[in-house]
């Protein structure tokens, strides 16, 4: 199993501000993927963040507002541009195992005020 | 309609009941199938995967039916630590992975 591990785990922002989440992996993988939850919501994927290329946007993400860096095989970030109170939510990396599931990093509680 | 759907619950039992948990899924392509479980504050961790055959790991039974593109989860003997919620997630390709808003489950003593 791979150990994930996220910075900040909390922080409250003020609107329009910018917040860059941090994943560290214990291991290399090829892919990192990048989550929201919303309050009593399920998961929905942001994008995926592959190394030497740039992120995979879902639809209704955009990289001017979640810009996200991969520089090597064991770290990715993710930012959170112009920040309003619709994107408070928390913010989980996770990365593919090799059974078509997922590791999950213990994620980013994130209050834009 | 949603990709994969749950009921949200709560579902409230008292300590040894059995509760069944069911979720159904859109793309008739999915590939693979898991049930997730999310204690409070955290992260969603694997509970188990999902067969034809169906899938038994101690007091969890997981099944599959492909035909009506249904999940059911069984948690027999309710212990309090199994309160969580839990997710049901279709995978329908590579890594594309779709995750149900859960059901939310408070076994009381």
């Amino acid at each position: 199993s791979a150990v994930i591990s996220q910075k900040p785990s909390r922080d409250i922002c003020q609107r329009g501000t910018s917040l860059t989440i941090q994943c560290q992996v214990d291991s290399q993988v090829t892919m990192m993927f990048w989550y929201r939850q919303q309050p009593g919501q399920s998961l929905t994927l942001i994008a995926t963040a592959n190394q030497g290329s740039e992120a995979t946007y879902e639809s209704g993400f955009v990289i001017d507002k979640f810009p996200i860096s991969r520089p090597n095989l064991t770290f990715s970030t993710l930012t959170v541009s112009n920040m309003s109170p619709e994107d408070s939510s928390i913010y989980l990396c996770s990365v593919p195992t090799r059974m078509d599931t997922q590791y999950f990093g213990p994620g980013t509680r994130l209050t834009v005020l | 309609r949603k990709e994969v759907e749950q009921d949200p619950g709560p579902f409230n039992v008292p300590e040894g009941a059995t509760v069944a948990f069911n979720c159904t899924y859109s793309n008739s392509a999915s590939q693979s199938f898991f049930w997730y479980r999310q204690d409070c504050r955290k992260e969603p961790k694997l509970l188990m995967s999902v067969y034809s055959s169906g899938n038994e790991d101690g007091r969890f039974t997981a099944q599959l039916n492909r035909a009506s593109q249904y999940i059911s989860l069984l948690i027999r003997d309710s212990k309090l630590s199994d309160s969580a919620t839990y997710l049901c997630v279709v995978n329908t390709g590579g890594f594309k992975t779709i995750f149900g808003a859960g059901t939310r489950l408070f076994v009381k003593a």
